[in-house]
């Protein structure tokens, strides 16, 4: 599976949209782009996910450049309750595993 | 969606002794996904389940330590065994709901080795 690349930190402010960057430039053209979150040491919850068209759901929005080789997660009007380690994993499918790098700790602050 | 339940959410056990932790998915999935979390660390991949047939473990995993079963579509335990403190982690399942291209995640089990 192709690795991810994402910064360990970011900060954003409580009610600003949060961008969170990836970078997956060996990505293959049958994986997905998928994000999810953690919340202090609970299951990873699943965000969206992606294959070439940006998506948007109730949570987030997700940006997918045309190249595939990095996306952004978008979530339009942050809460202190969006903090979480948010995970980037590119993968085949449901019934093929995923591998989880370090992700972004996202801190929103009041 | 799917909800996945795990049993036990935590539990505190002596080294050498053997815990069983459940999983149970409301829907039928294919493929259960069992992971690790060591404190302060990602999650790690310790094996994939497939019902009827032996899971598939990964690098660094045996099967001695960490049997797998899978009776159904829905259930799927993994035993830790002969615990020792560096065991201490938290378990994680995940599954995808047949036609579903997204996973989901029990909240995990906190297991501390004393």
């Amino acid at each position: 599976d192709a690795k991810t690349t994402q910064p360990p930190s970011m900060d954003c402010a409580e009610g600003r949209a949060a961008n969170l960057p990836c970078n997956h430039s060996t990505i293959s053209g049958n994986e997905y782009v998928y994000w999810y979150r953690q919340i202090h040491s609970q299951g990873p919850q699943y965000i969206i996910h992606g294959l070439k068209n940006n998506e948007t759901n109730e949570m987030a929005s997700l940006i997918i450049t045309e190249d595939r080789k990095s996306s952004t997660l978008i979530l339009p009007h942050a809460t202190l309750r969006d903090t979480a380690v948010y995970y980037c994993i590119v993968g085949r499918g449901s019934n093929y595993k995923l591998t989880f790098g370090k992700g972004t700790l996202l801190t929103v602050n009041p | 969606s799917a909800v996945i339940s795990q049993k036990p959410s935590r539990d505190i056990c002596q080294r050498g002794t053997s815990l069983t932790i459940q999983c149970q998915v409301d829907s039928q999935v294919t493929m259960m996904f069992w992971y690790r979390q060591q404190p302060g660390q990602s999650l790690t991949l310790i094996a994939t389940a497939n019902q009827g047939s032996e899971a598939t473990y990964e690098s660094g995993f045996v099967i001695d330590k960490f049997p797998i079963s899978r009776p159904n579509l829905t259930f799927s335990t993994l035993t830790v065994s002969n615990m020792s403190p560096e065991d201490s982690s938290i378990y994680l399942c995940s599954g995808a709901p047949m036609g579903i291209t997204e996973a989901f995640f029990g909240q995990g089990t906190r297991l501390t080795v004393v």
